[in-house]
């Protein structure tokens, strides 16, 4: 059964912390893993990662794909409040997207 | 956990025609679902959130009698693309908030549409 895990389910720090979010995935023909930020009304694309050990990177936000281990981390460095979101992570294989729940994470002033 | 399907995973179909794309939640109870389209890029525009039992709400720019909306029970909305065109073509994915936080979303899989 295809499908996607994210850890932790929720997360709350302190501004200037710094956070890593997991994703992990089961499926049968993998063509790109997907990181999403949502904040409000639906979720702004951040990363779309397609080869194992090749830093995506934006800002304060990090991303790299381990397709050995079937796994991707999304980093965040010297949180701010503003990155306060769930982030969601999809694997795409093709015809269908496979979603995570999503991490929710808090960051406090 | 909670599943949400959609049905059918692809489609293609003729300029002109009309297309059904359906989204349930399997183990639970949606009241509310919520539709989006995938634009290059990646992006995902929220096109309307779907209510079971009253009209759905449509983001600005979406047009409501191109795409139509039914919450026909509490597991099943179904979004109707009538008389579509080559630019209709595009992934539309559903979601459904879990039951006990928005925060929790859960999507659909996803339909890739293409019209010729």
């Amino acid at each position: 059964e295809d499908k996607v895990v994210q850890s932790p389910l929720s997360l709350v720090v302190h501004e200037g912390d710094t956070v890593t979010l997991n994703c992990s995935y089961e499926v049968t023909n993998f063509r790109s893993l997907l990181w999403y930020k949502q904040e409000k009304k639906a979720p702004t694309f951040l990363f779309m990662l397609t080869s194992s050990g090749i830093e995506k990177k934006s800002g304060r936000l990090s991303s790299i794909l381990d397709k050995k281990e079937l796994f991707s981390i999304l980093n965040i460095t010297a949180t701010q409040t503003g990155d306060s979101a769930v982030y969601l992570c999809a694997v795409n294989t093709g015809n269908q997207f496979y979603f995570g729940t999503g991490t929710s994470l808090t960051v406090i002033p | 956990g909670a599943v949400v399907s959609q049905h059918p995973s692809w489609v293609i179909c003729k300029s002109g025609t009309s297309v059904k794309i359906e989204c349930r939640s399997l183990d639970f109870q949606a009241t509310t679902m919520f539709w989006y389209r995938q634009f290059p890029k990646q992006s995902l525009m929220l096109m309307a959130t779907s209510n079971e039992g009253s009209k759905a709400t449509y983001e600005q720019g979406v047009e409501k009698d191109k795409f139509l909306i039914n919450h026909a029970s509490l597991t099943l909305s179904t979004l109707t693309v009538t008389s579509a065109h080559p630019e209709d073509s595009s992934f539309y994915i559903c979601s459904a908030p879990g039951q006990f936080s928005y925060n929790e979303q859960f999507f659909g899989p996803g339909t890739r549409l293409t019209v010729l």
